[in-house]
């Protein structure tokens, strides 16, 4: 079955530092991946769309300036978190399904732990 | 709009228990439903789906059924193991190129 992968698993900056978060489709071409962004015991935020050649769409309540996104290909799209503070600390999840196919299911990264200090 | 309910956890069961998480959905159309689940630690994984009405998707021992005319994908499984700790989410999706929406999860644990 198609695999999403995601990379970093696990980082831990300093507060003020960048940190880049990848996700791949590794055997499709993903016109579309989706960020999410997990508190502990929560569920599922959507942060953002992300799309191939053209800008992202953020959910309301999520800043650009700080959540950049870049889907530079067909099967990557990067997450980059911007003068990371502790409150961005969480659980940020990818996922991608196969474009035009309502019947396939999300394919979700193993998700990226930041810790930011 | 779409949208996804499931029962409020946490869910405690011993093992071998029979288990049920209810899930509702408001939709659109005719979305395909899915069960994924999380283990500690980590993404999503797919449980099971289901694309059309009385399909019933099944995995590890898990079913659930697509009700249109109730508008459930209701979670079973016949006997729970200590293993089957985990998160559960139900969700929908009309389109290959829109998110999914998801139900808030539910936390399952098993006790021996």
């Amino acid at each position: 079955g198609a695999v999403v992968s995601q990379h970093p698993s696990r980082v831990i900056c300093k507060s003020g530092t960048s940190v880049k978060i990848e996700c791949r489709s590794l055997d499709f071409q993903a016109t579309t991946m989706f960020w999410y962004r997990q508190f502990p015991k929560q569920s599922l935020m959507l942060m953002a769309t992300s799309n191939e050649g053209s800008k992202a769409t953020y959910e309301q309540g999520v800043e650009k300036d700080k959540f950049l996104i870049n889907h530079a290909s067909l099967t990557l799209s990067t997450l980059t978190v911007t003068s990371a503070h502790p409150e961005d600390s969480s659980f940020y999840i990818c996922s991608a399904s196969i474009p035009r196919d309502r019947n396939t299911e999300a394919f979700f990264g193993q998700g990226t732990r930041l810790t930011v200090v | 709009g779409n949208s996804v309910t499931q029962m409020e956890g946490p869910v405690t069961l011993s093992e071998e228990a029979f288990l049920t998480i209810n899930c509702t959905y408001t939709a659109t159309g005719y979305p395909s439903l899915f069960w994924y689940v999380q283990y500690p630690g980590e993404g999503l994984q797919l449980l099971l789906k289901a694309t059309k009405a009385d399909d019933k998707g099944s995995n590890k021992g898990f079913e659930a059924t697509y009700r249109k005319e109730t508008t459930s994908f209701h979670l079973e499984k016949g006997s729970v193991q200590v293993s089957d700790s985990a998160v559960y989410f139900c969700a929908l999706s009309n389109s290959g190129n829109t998110p999914l929406v998801f139900g808030k999860g539910t936390r399952l644990s098993v006790i021996a």
